[in-house]
């Protein structure tokens, strides 16, 4: 089976920095998503790591490191519109299914 | 053009009846899925369909049933609909090579209301 944790709930300023952890265990491991997704809307993708280390897309970074079955999302210069639920996903061993985690809701405020 | 798209968007319904919920999308996709999205926000998989054929089907009750006429298309159907049935429920669509997959396009959610 697979299991992913991340925190409920954060909050930070506008402008700042935030970096929301994810940490799973999974059985297999074909590749680690982070979506966005606000209030009422579908769930739009962000990044995609499959490989150790960083990947830097604008504003937003994310990182895996396999062996520690761990990734964070970065996000910088934090704006107002990213208030918003993140959601951590995997997929597992001879399948390309994701398992979301229960999703991180993120307040900006100003 | 909208590449996956869901009807209705909302859906209220008495207990007990019967509902369909439909969902087309035009990647070109090899894979669809439904999933569930309860009040606490957490996306649970019920379905998929690889090239008509279901690959995976969770634990959920036979009252949903997944149809698939053509790889464009997963319907899904719902018998004798209970309060605890509603939720938000998403269609998405993948598309996956040999190596790796490109990820989930998400429909907008059909938010369904049991009453």
């Amino acid at each position: 089976g697979q299991n992913i944790d991340q925190p409920t709930e954060m909050t930070a300023t506008e402008g700042a920095i935030v970096q929301i952890n994810c940490t799973y265990q999974t059985s297999g491991f074909n590749g680690l998503f982070w979506y966005q997704q606000h209030a009422g809307e579908a769930p739009t993708f962000l990044s995609y790591n499959v490989l150790d280390g960083l990947e830097e897309k604008g504003r937003f970074s994310s990182f895996l490191s396999r062996s520690k079955g761990y990734s964070y999302l970065l996000l910088k210069e934090l704006q107002m519109k990213d208030s918003a639920s993140y959601l951590c996903a995997v997929t597992g061993a001879g399948s390309y299914q994701l398992t979301f985690g229960k999703g991180t809701k993120l307040s900006v405020i100003p | 053009d909208t590449a996956v798209s869901q009807t209705p968007k909302y859906l209220v319904t008495q207990m007990g009846n019967d509902k369909s919920i439909k969902c087309e999308q035009n990647l070109g996709h090899d894979t669809m899925y439904w999933y569930k999205q309860d009040s606490k926000k957490f996306l649970k998989i019920m379905f998929s369909y690889n090239n008509k054929e279901l690959i995976i089907n969770e634990t959920v009750p036979n009252r949903f049933s997944p149809k698939s006429p053509d790889k464009a298309h997963l319907n899904l159907h719902i018998n004798s609909l209970e309060l605890g049935d509603s939720a938000v429920y998403f269609c998405a669509s993948s598309q996956e090579t040999k190596d790796r997959t490109y990820g989930y396009t998400f429909g907008s959610g059909t938010r369904l209301t049991v009453v």
